[in-house]
Formats: structure tokens, C-alpha cells, sequence
């Protein structure tokens, strides 16, 4: 079953812009991580956030959880040609602890 | 990047044959996992290890097989591969159940 879902599936930007995904989910979770993925290669973690915690910065990305909405967003501010790449979310969900569901994934172009 | 290596990175094989994926890590964290990711998807879990002799099984883990003898090596199996199972698969570490996790390189297994 597909916990974390992102939006939007693509977004395009010119570079120096600020690109915003989300990721909802539907059952309570532990916490909320988010991906990124170059083509062809692996996932690097971003930021974990927790369930406890409203909002998360590392350099140029902002993440915030809302989870009475069930829902959180990533913000990358100032984008470069080099943010091109795939998103993901994935959730650890209360209940299913240990067992991070993957959304399908945001696909950002950052044109120069 | 975390020490984890995948071998092989690329295998062509024929339906009904089995194959071994291995993964391997130098972190000595106890969580490894196994993903498969197909086209324009996210990642789904397949099996995962909470330490030497101890497996769990993910969302889609008909037809796949693991073990786990040693702290760093991670066995993925596939007693008898399928077209289904072309896809590439990913292997991940984490110290603790509901920390990041650190991604290795991928294999690109194609089955025909």
C-alpha cells in the first residue's frame, strides 16, 4: 500500500528559483525522511524529521511536517542546475516500524 | 559516501535460473535492507535485516529469499528469476530502526 505519495510527479524551474514538493500520507507515522536521487544512482538522505518536530533546515532545504494534515514539504531555496534530480519521501509509520514506505518520487529540472 | 558496496552491478540471467545479489557493508550498522525499484517508481522493500540470523519481510517478498551470517553481508536470492523481477535493486544500511538510511550503488538485474 502506498503511504507516502509526492506532488507534483514533475516540476520544471529556472535556475536560482525555489522549488516546493509535498509528500502526504495516510496513518500515523514515527517519522518522515526525504531522498534525493541522481539519475542512475543511489539514494542520499536529505533530512529525517521526526513526529514531534514542525519544521527542519539543512543549508539550502527546508522541510516542515504537518501531521494533523498528514502531509510535509520539502523547499529547496535558490536552486541550482545541480538540484536536478528525483525527490522521495519516505514515511516510518507508527504501526510498521523500521519498514520506510517510499512515495513514487518528484522529478525536479533546474534549467541554467 | 557509506561504506556499501553491491555486487554484481549489472546481471542478465534467464528465467527459472537463481541468483545472488550481495551487499556489503563496512559500518557495522545492525539494519540492512533490500529494495527494488522499478521505472518511474520509488523503492519498495523486499526483506530486511535487524541483525545476524534475523530477518523480517518487506511489502513484496514473494519469490525472494535472504540471509544474513555475518554483521556486513546481506543476501538477496532469487530461487527462480522471473520477468517481473527485471529491476533494479538497492541495498541499505541504517544504526537504528528509525534512522536514515545510507543507499549503495545499485544492481541493474535484467531477466529474460
Amino acid at each position: 500500500s502506498q503511504q507516502g505519495e509526492e506532488d507534483p510527479q514533475a516540476l520544471s524551474i529556472q535556475e536560482g528559483e525555489n522549488a516546493t514538493m509535498n509528500c502526504s500520507y495516510k496513518t500515523s507515522i514515527n517519522n518522515l525522511q526525504w531522498y534525493r536521487q541522481n539519475s542512475g544512482r543511489g539514494l542520499v538522505h536529505l533530512i529525517l524529521i521526526r513526529s514531534n518536530e514542525r519544521e527542519k533546515h539543512s543549508g539550502r532545504l527546508r522541510v516542515t511536517l504537518d501531521t494533523s494534515k498528514k502531509s510535509s514539504s520539502l523547499l529547496i531555496t535558490a536552486s541550482r542546475a545541480a538540484d536536478t534530480a528525483s525527490y522521495f519521501c519516505a514515511t516510518d509509520a507508527f504501526t510498521n516500524a523500521g519498514k520506510s514506505t517510499f512515495g513514487d518520487g518528484t522529478t525536479l529540472t533546474v534549467k541554467p | 559516501d557509506a561504506g556499501i558496496t553491491q555486487s554484481p552491478r549489472h546481471k542478465v540471467t534467464e528465467t527459472g535460473t537463481p541468483v545472488t545479489l550481495r551487499c556489503h557493508q563496512t559500518e557495522n550498522h545492525r539494519y540492512m535492507y533490500w529494495y527494488r525499484q522499478d521505472p518511474g517508481h520509488g523503492l519498495r522493500l523486499i526483506h530486511y535485516s535487524y541483525g545476524v540470523k534475523d530477518t523480517d519481510k518487506g511489502e513484496v517478498s514473494d519469490g525472494y529469499s535472504v540471509s544474513r551470517s555475518k554483521t556486513e553481508d546481506f543476501l538477496l536470492t532469487l530461487e527462480s528469476a522471473t520477468s517481473s523481477q527485471t529491476s533494479v535493486y538497492f541495498c541499505a544500511i541504517s544504526r537504528d530502526r528509525v534512522d536514515e538510511q545510507y543507499f549503495g550503488p545499485g544492481t541493474r538485474l535484467t531477466v529474460t
